[in-house]
């Protein structure tokens, strides 16, 4: 199984509300990445997880609050969301956060902030 | 400061023959390197990667080229395919952060 399954797949809201996106991988990887990917733009890392720990936070909003559960799972909450922070945002995990382990990526949640 | 390019934004290629994506980086630190392909409306596939301490790496169709000194690597697909038609993305990474660095992606176009 080489899977990172994100859900949900689309999701509108509004700029008051607070979702949250899921992730999920069952390949006993130990790193799980946020990426966000803008129209015609590269992903760009937002958080990195390693053995459920943060590791890196770029910079990203506090709007943006990312929970490592557990080894499988990753969360992002959004809470008060602006329409400029409409994008695809991608879920990728590798078996360690080192150079030389490939990231495997989702197929993302779409977001729209109205 | 775009540290990964991709200077060609698209390329068209006839099916059958070769296509090669380019990708240059400014970064001496980086020590991985990897393609992704992109579908519209879905997550990156991994392609292919090489190790700085590699000049070339080969997998069926694929193949990757390294040039340290001139800080540029290459994606070879022969024979091209219209399946191959999609998004390619060069990605960097380098230490133990785990982050990579996108390049803007090439649009590749395979006309059957």
């Amino acid at each position: 199984d080489t899977e990172v399954t994100q859900t949900p797949k689309h999701l509108v809201m509004g700029m008051t509300n607070k979702k949250s996106l899921k992730c999920e991988q069952h390949m006993g990887h130990r790193a799980m990445y946020w990426y966000k990917q803008k129209a015609k733009k590269p992903p760009e890392l937002m958080f990195v997880y390693s053995y459920e720990k943060l590791s890196i936070n770029e910079s990203v909003p506090s709007r943006f609050s990312p929970e490592c559960p557990n080894s499988s799972l990753l969360n992002l909450h959004l809470h008060a969301l602006q329409p400029e922070d409409s994008a695809l945002y991608l879920c990728a995990s590798s078996q360690a956060r080192t150079a030389g382990t490939e990231a495997f990526f989702g197929q993302g949640t779409r977001l729209t902030v109205v | 400061d775009q540290q990964v390019k991709q200077n060609s934004p698209s390329l068209s290629v006839q099916e059958g023959r070769i296509s090669i994506l380019n990708c240059d980086y400014t970064n001496s630190m980086f020590d991985y390197f990897l393609w992704y392909k992109k579908y519209p409306a879905e997550g990156p596939t991994f392609l292919i990667s090489i190790s700085s301490i590699k000049d070339k790496n080969e997998d069926g169709r694929f193949t990757v080229f390294l040039n340290k000194s001139a800080k540029h690597l290459s994606l070879h697909i022969v024979p091209s395919q219209p399946g191959d038609s999609a998004v390619y993305f060069c990605a960097a990474s380098s230490g133990n952060t785990g982050k990579l660095i996108f390049g803007q992606g090439t649009t590749l176009q395979v006309k059957p």
